[in-house]
Protein backbone atom coordinates (compact mmCIF):
# COMPACT_ATOMS: atom_id res chain seq x y z
CA UNK A 1 0.00 0.00 0.00
CA UNK A 2 1.15 3.34 -1.01
CA UNK A 3 1.69 5.75 1.46
CA UNK A 4 -0.06 8.69 -0.12
CA UNK A 5 -3.05 7.14 -2.35
CA UNK A 6 -4.18 9.80 -5.35
CA UNK A 7 -6.84 8.89 -7.95
CA UNK A 8 -5.19 9.86 -10.90
CA UNK A 9 -8.56 10.88 -12.75
CA UNK A 10 -8.66 12.44 -15.51
CA UNK A 11 -11.21 14.97 -14.23
CA UNK A 12 -12.91 17.00 -16.98
CA UNK A 13 -14.92 20.16 -15.53
CA UNK A 14 -16.62 22.97 -17.40
CA UNK A 15 -15.07 26.35 -16.39
CA UNK A 16 -16.69 28.09 -13.18
CA UNK A 17 -17.50 24.72 -11.47
CA UNK A 18 -16.19 23.49 -8.31
CA UNK A 19 -13.04 21.07 -8.38
CA UNK A 20 -12.57 18.82 -5.36
CA UNK A 21 -9.71 16.67 -5.18
CA UNK A 22 -8.62 14.45 -2.71
CA UNK A 23 -5.80 12.21 -0.97
CA UNK A 24 -6.04 9.70 1.41
CA UNK A 25 -2.93 8.77 3.53
CA UNK A 26 -1.53 5.78 5.73
CA UNK A 27 0.65 6.81 8.17
CA UNK A 28 -1.22 9.05 11.36
CA UNK A 29 2.53 10.32 12.25
CA UNK A 30 2.44 12.76 8.67
CA UNK A 31 1.56 16.59 10.09
CA UNK A 32 2.55 18.55 6.82
CA UNK A 33 0.56 18.51 3.72
CA UNK A 34 1.46 19.96 0.74
CA UNK A 35 -0.43 20.42 -3.01
CA UNK A 36 1.96 20.74 -5.86
CA UNK A 37 0.68 21.63 -9.14
CA UNK A 38 2.31 20.63 -12.20
CA UNK A 39 1.63 22.23 -16.08
CA UNK A 40 2.07 20.09 -18.78
CA UNK A 41 5.98 19.35 -19.32
CA UNK A 42 6.56 21.65 -16.48
CA UNK A 43 8.29 20.69 -12.77
CA UNK A 44 6.00 20.94 -10.24
CA UNK A 45 5.51 24.36 -7.91
CA UNK A 46 4.15 24.37 -4.79
CA UNK A 47 0.23 25.57 -4.34
CA UNK A 48 0.05 25.91 -1.06
CA UNK A 49 0.44 23.76 2.56
CA UNK A 50 -0.81 23.10 5.80
CA UNK A 51 -0.48 21.80 9.48
CA UNK A 52 -2.07 19.25 11.12
CA UNK A 53 -5.71 19.31 10.71
CA UNK A 54 -7.55 22.16 9.33
CA UNK A 55 -8.24 24.43 6.28
CA UNK A 56 -6.18 27.29 4.56
CA UNK A 57 -7.70 29.89 2.15
CA UNK A 58 -5.36 31.38 -0.59
CA UNK A 59 -7.48 33.01 -3.25
CA UNK A 60 -10.04 30.31 -4.99
CA UNK A 61 -7.89 27.49 -3.37
CA UNK A 62 -8.70 26.08 -0.63
CA UNK A 63 -6.70 23.06 1.33
CA UNK A 64 -8.29 20.99 4.01
CA UNK A 65 -6.69 18.20 5.98
CA UNK A 66 -9.03 15.78 8.37
CA UNK A 67 -6.41 14.16 10.12
CA UNK A 68 -9.45 11.50 11.39
CA UNK A 69 -9.93 9.75 8.80
CA UNK A 70 -6.26 11.05 7.19
CA UNK A 71 -7.86 13.07 4.07
CA UNK A 72 -6.85 16.03 2.54
CA UNK A 73 -8.65 17.71 -0.33
CA UNK A 74 -8.04 20.90 -2.58
CA UNK A 75 -10.76 22.75 -3.39
CA UNK A 76 -10.97 25.02 -6.25
CA UNK A 77 -13.53 27.81 -6.21
CA UNK A 78 -14.47 29.33 -9.97
CA UNK A 79 -12.05 27.10 -11.76
CA UNK A 80 -10.32 28.77 -14.90
CA UNK A 81 -8.83 27.03 -18.05
CA UNK A 82 -5.47 28.14 -16.79
CA UNK A 83 -6.20 25.43 -13.31
CA UNK A 84 -5.51 23.07 -16.22
CA UNK A 85 -3.20 21.19 -14.85
CA UNK A 86 -2.00 17.93 -13.07
CA UNK A 87 -2.27 18.26 -8.91
CA UNK A 88 -0.20 16.28 -6.60
CA UNK A 89 -0.49 16.10 -3.08
CA UNK A 90 2.28 15.13 -0.60
CA UNK A 91 3.46 15.48 2.80
CA UNK A 92 6.87 15.06 4.63
CA UNK A 93 7.68 12.30 5.99
CA UNK A 94 8.41 10.96 9.44
CA UNK A 95 11.79 11.68 10.74
CA UNK A 96 13.81 14.90 10.00
CA UNK A 97 15.17 13.85 6.27
CA UNK A 98 13.17 16.17 4.13
CA UNK A 99 11.95 13.69 2.31
CA UNK A 100 8.58 14.64 0.64
CA UNK A 101 6.41 11.79 -0.42
CA UNK A 102 4.10 12.15 -3.18
CA UNK A 103 0.49 10.86 -4.15
CA UNK A 104 -0.03 9.59 -8.10
CA UNK A 105 -1.61 13.23 -8.81
CA UNK A 106 -4.44 13.99 -10.39
CA UNK A 107 -4.95 15.25 -14.15
CA UNK A 108 -7.78 18.55 -14.07
CA UNK A 109 -8.97 19.98 -17.18
CA UNK A 110 -11.24 22.70 -17.04
CA UNK A 111 -13.07 23.69 -20.29
CA UNK A 112 -14.33 27.14 -21.38
CA UNK B 1 18.04 33.87 -10.53
CA UNK B 2 18.22 30.92 -12.78
CA UNK B 3 16.22 28.70 -9.97
CA UNK B 4 17.31 24.98 -10.41
CA UNK B 5 18.47 24.26 -13.32
CA UNK B 6 18.53 21.18 -15.23
CA UNK B 7 20.60 19.56 -18.65
CA UNK B 8 20.14 17.96 -20.64
CA UNK B 9 16.38 18.36 -21.31
CA UNK B 10 16.16 15.39 -23.68
CA UNK B 11 18.03 12.36 -23.57
CA UNK B 12 18.48 8.78 -25.19
CA UNK B 13 20.30 6.13 -24.50
CA UNK B 14 21.27 2.19 -25.68
CA UNK B 15 21.38 0.03 -23.00
CA UNK B 16 23.96 -0.52 -20.95
CA UNK B 17 25.44 3.04 -21.42
CA UNK B 18 26.09 5.80 -18.58
CA UNK B 19 25.37 9.35 -18.32
CA UNK B 20 25.20 11.66 -16.03
CA UNK B 21 21.87 14.31 -15.37
CA UNK B 22 23.02 17.49 -14.24
CA UNK B 23 21.45 19.97 -11.86
CA UNK B 24 22.25 23.16 -10.25
CA UNK B 25 21.18 25.92 -8.01
CA UNK B 26 22.06 29.08 -7.18
CA UNK B 27 19.56 30.20 -4.51
CA UNK B 28 22.05 28.54 -1.87
CA UNK B 29 20.25 25.67 -0.95
CA UNK B 30 21.00 23.30 1.54
CA UNK B 31 18.62 20.38 0.61
CA UNK B 32 19.00 18.61 -3.03
CA UNK B 33 16.96 15.51 -4.14
CA UNK B 34 16.21 13.88 -7.43
CA UNK B 35 12.96 12.45 -8.28
CA UNK B 36 11.48 9.85 -10.85
CA UNK B 37 8.17 10.36 -12.32
CA UNK B 38 6.45 7.82 -14.12
CA UNK B 39 2.75 7.56 -15.53
CA UNK B 40 0.56 6.39 -12.69
CA UNK B 41 3.40 6.24 -10.19
CA UNK B 42 3.31 9.95 -9.19
CA UNK B 43 7.19 11.44 -8.11
CA UNK B 44 9.44 8.95 -6.56
CA UNK B 45 12.46 9.97 -4.68
CA UNK B 46 15.69 8.45 -5.66
CA UNK B 47 18.64 10.07 -3.76
CA UNK B 48 19.08 13.73 -1.65
CA UNK B 49 21.14 15.61 -0.01
CA UNK B 50 20.94 17.57 3.01
CA UNK B 51 24.26 19.70 2.72
CA UNK B 52 27.80 19.77 0.85
CA UNK B 53 29.47 15.99 1.30
CA UNK B 54 26.16 14.44 2.89
CA UNK B 55 23.92 12.26 0.50
CA UNK B 56 20.97 9.76 1.23
CA UNK B 57 19.09 7.21 -0.67
CA UNK B 58 15.82 7.15 -1.02
CA UNK B 59 12.77 5.35 -2.03
CA UNK B 60 14.36 4.11 -5.40
CA UNK B 61 17.82 4.01 -5.60
CA UNK B 62 19.24 1.37 -7.17
CA UNK B 63 21.16 1.51 -10.51
CA UNK B 64 21.78 5.41 -9.16
CA UNK B 65 24.88 7.39 -7.98
CA UNK B 66 25.11 11.08 -6.48
CA UNK B 67 27.34 13.39 -5.15
CA UNK B 68 27.58 16.99 -3.96
CA UNK B 69 30.76 18.21 -3.96
CA UNK B 70 29.61 21.83 -3.88
CA UNK B 71 25.94 23.46 -2.53
CA UNK B 72 25.18 24.42 -5.89
CA UNK B 73 25.42 21.40 -7.61
CA UNK B 74 24.21 18.00 -7.48
CA UNK B 75 24.39 15.82 -10.66
CA UNK B 76 22.60 12.04 -11.29
CA UNK B 77 24.54 9.40 -12.35
CA UNK B 78 23.38 6.01 -14.14
CA UNK B 79 25.58 3.66 -14.07
CA UNK B 80 24.38 1.18 -16.66
CA UNK B 81 21.35 2.26 -18.22
CA UNK B 82 18.26 0.12 -18.44
CA UNK B 83 14.68 -0.03 -20.23
CA UNK B 84 13.16 0.74 -16.82
CA UNK B 85 15.19 3.89 -16.02
CA UNK B 86 13.09 5.37 -18.88
CA UNK B 87 11.37 8.19 -16.85
CA UNK B 88 11.55 11.56 -16.52
CA UNK B 89 13.60 13.21 -13.92
CA UNK B 90 13.42 15.82 -11.65
CA UNK B 91 15.78 17.85 -9.96
CA UNK B 92 14.60 19.61 -6.53
CA UNK B 93 16.61 22.22 -3.86
CA UNK B 94 15.15 23.76 -0.59
CA UNK B 95 16.32 26.01 2.03
CA UNK B 96 16.87 23.15 4.04
CA UNK B 97 15.50 19.81 5.17
CA UNK B 98 12.83 21.23 7.64
CA UNK B 99 11.83 23.88 4.95
CA UNK B 100 7.87 22.59 3.32
CA UNK B 101 8.70 24.44 -0.31
CA UNK B 102 11.02 22.36 -2.55
CA UNK B 103 11.80 24.48 -6.05
CA UNK B 104 11.61 21.85 -8.93
CA UNK B 105 14.07 22.27 -12.53
CA UNK B 106 12.16 21.73 -15.69
CA UNK B 107 13.17 18.08 -15.96
CA UNK B 108 15.19 15.96 -17.96
CA UNK B 109 13.20 13.20 -20.61
CA UNK B 110 15.06 10.12 -20.62
CA UNK B 111 14.88 7.11 -23.04
CA UNK B 112 16.81 3.61 -22.77
CA UNK B 113 16.61 1.70 -25.89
Amino acid sequence: QKEVEQDPGPLSVPEGAIVSLNCTYSNSAFQYFMWYRQYSRKGPELLMYTYSSGNKEDGRFTAQVDKSSKYISLFIRDSQPSDSATYLCATRGSGNTGKLIFGQGTTLQVKP
Amino acid sequence: NAGVTQTPKFQVLKTGQSMTLQCAQDMNHEYMSWYRQDPGMGLRLIHYSVGAGITDQGEVPNGYNVSRSTTEDFPLRLLSAAPSQTSVYFCASSVSRGYNEQFFGPGTRLTVL
